[in-house]
């Protein structure tokens, strides 16, 4: 399986974009980026994934490096609510979907 | 609401006794998944079904086993239980054997 690097924490003010990064250099061609997070001790929830191209959706935006190594999740206006563990992983081919320690992202007024 | 549905909610039971956690996946979905999140581990992936099937095998302990039945819904059995196994259990569902999964909202077992 390919493996992740995230920082281990990470701070943030309120209403500011919140930037997350994440290193896959050892990412193959057929897997995919994807993008979760746990608040507190609840189910994690899925945020985004890609490819190669970036993503946008409702919640974030994801930008994959050229060469695919690694990634940013960006979190246009951070709330207190996106206060939480956020995982990146990579997944696809054989590997299956394998959490790492993530980063604490805490969002201050 | 996620659509995966985790029971019980919270259990406890004593050292050496056996357990049965329950996961029903989303509507459709063929793929389940198990983990385990114990305060120093953080989310260990146990093991994965699809369509019936083992995918994929994580940590799992001997001690632990799992099934996915013909209507999907999955079951982790957990036998001479111990102190350490104390934890959150989460299930995940997805469509595929692959791809964004749903996770439900756990069972937390307590060991004393």
């Amino acid at each position: 399986d390919a493996k992740t690097t995230q920082p281990p924490s990470m701070d943030c003010a309120e209403g500011r974009a919140a930037n997350l990064p994440c290193n896959h250099s050892t990412i193959s061609g057929n897997e995919y980026v994807y993008w979760y997070r746990q608040i507190h001790s609840q189910g994690p929830q899925y945020i985004i994934h890609g490819l190669k191209n970036n993503e946008t959706n409702e919640m974030a935006s994801l930008i994959i490096t050229e060469d695919r190594k690694s990634s940013t999740l960006i979190l246009p206006h951070a709330t207190l609510r996106d206060t939480a563990v956020y995982y990146c992983i990579v997944e696809g081919g054989y590997s299956t979907l394998t959490f790492g320690k993530g980063t604490m992202l805490l969002v201050s007024p | 609401d996620s659509g995966v549905t985790q029971t019980p909610k919270h259990l406890i039971t004593a050292t050496g006794q056996r357990v049965t956690l329950r996961c029903s996946p989303r509507s459709g979905d063929l793929s389940v998944y198990w983990y385990q999140q114990s305060l120093d581990q953080g989310l260990q992936f146990l093991i994965q079904y699809y369509n019936g099937e083992e995918r994929a095998k994580g940590n799992i302990l001997e001690r632990f086993s799992a099934q996915q039945f013909p209507d999907l819904h999955s079951e982790l059995n957990l036998s001479s239980l111990e102190l350490g196994d104390s934890a959150l259990y989460f299930c995940a569902s997805s469509v595929a054997s692959r791809g964004r999964a749903f996770f439900g909202q756990g069972t937390r077992l307590t060991v004393v």
